[in-house]
């Protein structure tokens, strides 16, 4: 079985500040490596996947993060935060070659001080 | 990129009735698709996979009398929370599998459910 542990529940920076949030994972085999977004009272949003190309994957919105195996992590980063970042994140994993499903971390909510 | 919909984005219902939530696929079909429960400041759980023409798979400890789902075509899938009592309420959120892209799920907006 594969789990996410996301550390920190609540990050806080500056507006303009480097945005760090954290995914580690678990996984018996290769696994695939996803970040989500969600707004308050709206569904997710892919950010960004990691499926065995790069390690160093970029996103939307200005967001990248890289596969780390030596370190289990999948972290999430942004160099400058904007106050749209401002919401709720979510890592997660599933298997390949199994059977589609997600395992989602605790989440990170990200509030961006102005 | 690939679009999910939800309908409704909010419901209110009495005790003891039953609320059918849609989950559509709008731009491409999905053989796939499944039901999340999310509740206030929390993590998504999975309750079932949707599988077009077959039965849902249920999570363990999600009652399949109670949460029907249907998934009649490649582009629907049907969540019905039968009987609904207060504790049901929560956010429902449905994603959906595109086929040929790597287990990438995408989401629809979700609706809350508010059983009174």
């Amino acid at each position: 079985a594969q789990s996410v542990t996301q550390l920190g529940s609540h990050v806080s920076v500056s507006e303009g500040a480097l945005v760090l949030l954290r995914c580690n994972y678990s996984s018996s085999v290769p696994p695939y490596l996803f970040w989500y977004v969600q707004y308050p009272n709206q569904g997710l949003q892919l950010l960004l996947k990691y499926t065995s190309a790069a390690t160093l994957v970029k996103g939307i919105n200005g967001f990248e993060a890289e596969f780390k195996k030596s370190e289990t992590s999948f972290h999430l980063t942004k160099p400058s935060a904007h106050m749209s970042d401002a919401a709720e994140y979510f890592c997660a994993v599933s298997v390949r070659f199994g059977n589609e499903k997600l395992t989602f971390g605790t989440g990170t909510r990200l509030t961006i001080i102005p | 990129g690939a679009v999910v919909s939800q309908h409704p984005s909010w419901v209110i219902c009495k005790s003891g009735t039953s609320v059918k939530i849609e989950c559509r696929s709008l731009d491409f079909q999905a053989t796939t698709m499944f039901w999340y429960r999310q509740f206030p400041k929390q993590s998504l759980m999975l309750m079932a996979t949707s599988n077009e023409g077959s039965k849902a798979t249920y999570e363990q400890g999600v009652e399949k009398d109670k949460f029907l789902i249907n998934h009649a075509s490649l582009t629907l899938s049907t969540l019905t929370v039968t009987s609904a009592h207060p504790e049901d309420s929560s956010f429902y959120i449905c994603s959906a599998r595109e086929p040929g892209v790597a287990d990438t799920q995408y989401f629809g907006p979700g609706t809350r459910l508010t059983v009174l």
